[in-house]
């Protein structure tokens, strides 16, 4: 079973900031959350990952709580290109897999 | 440089039926996942390839099979098909680990009849 929850759909204007929620409250130390998403038709693209630290690359930021039960992905001036499925992932330290959940269906509208 | 790529990109086939599904990974990438996505169950990991041994397995029946070959393509087999296993089967390749990022190919469309 996936170790994350996330909201079944969100929506987000065009230009505005877009941020995800991701529930991993079961998440353990060494256990890392990995963001990709999913345009319609096309395999998943990496985003992100973070351990402990908020990291920040071209495409997004990731936000992680100091608890690390949760985190947030943000990408800061979302276009309609960006409209996607997005995956929290959490990767399981014991055998090292990625356990994707159902993810968010992000809408961008112009 | 090239990206993922997967042959052949649809495939119909028949119960019973056995089938083999094609990666090529990007040049220099030595990892190799193989996931099925279904509308109901989602991205299911099915295995990975490293230096052509299988370092990581998820929960599929023995009739899900692969292998991977010196110049670290890969290819993963079904054996009698069932209609269950249609389903979107993508491959990724990383540079080491599943764990490092990973590039996914476009899949390849499996309906079994």
């Amino acid at each position: 079973d996936a170790k994350t929850t996330q909201p079944t759909s969100m929506d987000c204007a065009e230009g505005r900031a877009a941020n995800l929620p991701c529930n991993h409250s079961t998440i353990s130390g060494n256990e890392y959350v990995y963001w990709y998403r999913q345009i319609h038709s096309q395999g998943p693209q990496y985003i992100i990952h973070g351990l402990k630290n908020n990291e920040t690359n071209e495409m997004a930021s990731l936000i992680i709580t100091e608890d690390r039960k949760s985190s947030t992905l943000i990408l800061p001036h979302a276009t309609l290109r960006d409209t996607a499925v997005y995956y929290c992932i959490v990767r399981v330290d014991s055998n090292y897999q990625l356990i994707w959940g159902a993810g968010t269906k992000l809408i961008i509208k112009p | 440089k090239a990206g993922v790529t997967q042959t052949p990109r649809y495939l119909i086939k028949t119960r019973g039926q056995q089938v083999t599904l094609s990666c090529s990974p990007i040049s220099g990438h030595r990892s190799v996942s193989w996931y099925q996505q279904t509308p109901g169950q989602g991205l299911q990991f099915l295995f990975e390839y490293f230096s052509e041994t299988q370092r990581n397995k998820g929960n599929f029946p023995g009739r899900f099979s692969g292998r991977q070959f010196s110049n670290s393509r890969s290819e993963m087999n079904v054996s009698t098909l069932e209609l269950g296993d249609s389903a979107l089967y993508l491959c990724a390749s990383s540079l080491i680990s599943s764990y490092n990022e990973q590039f996914f190919g476009p899949g390849t469309r499996l309906t079994v009849l």
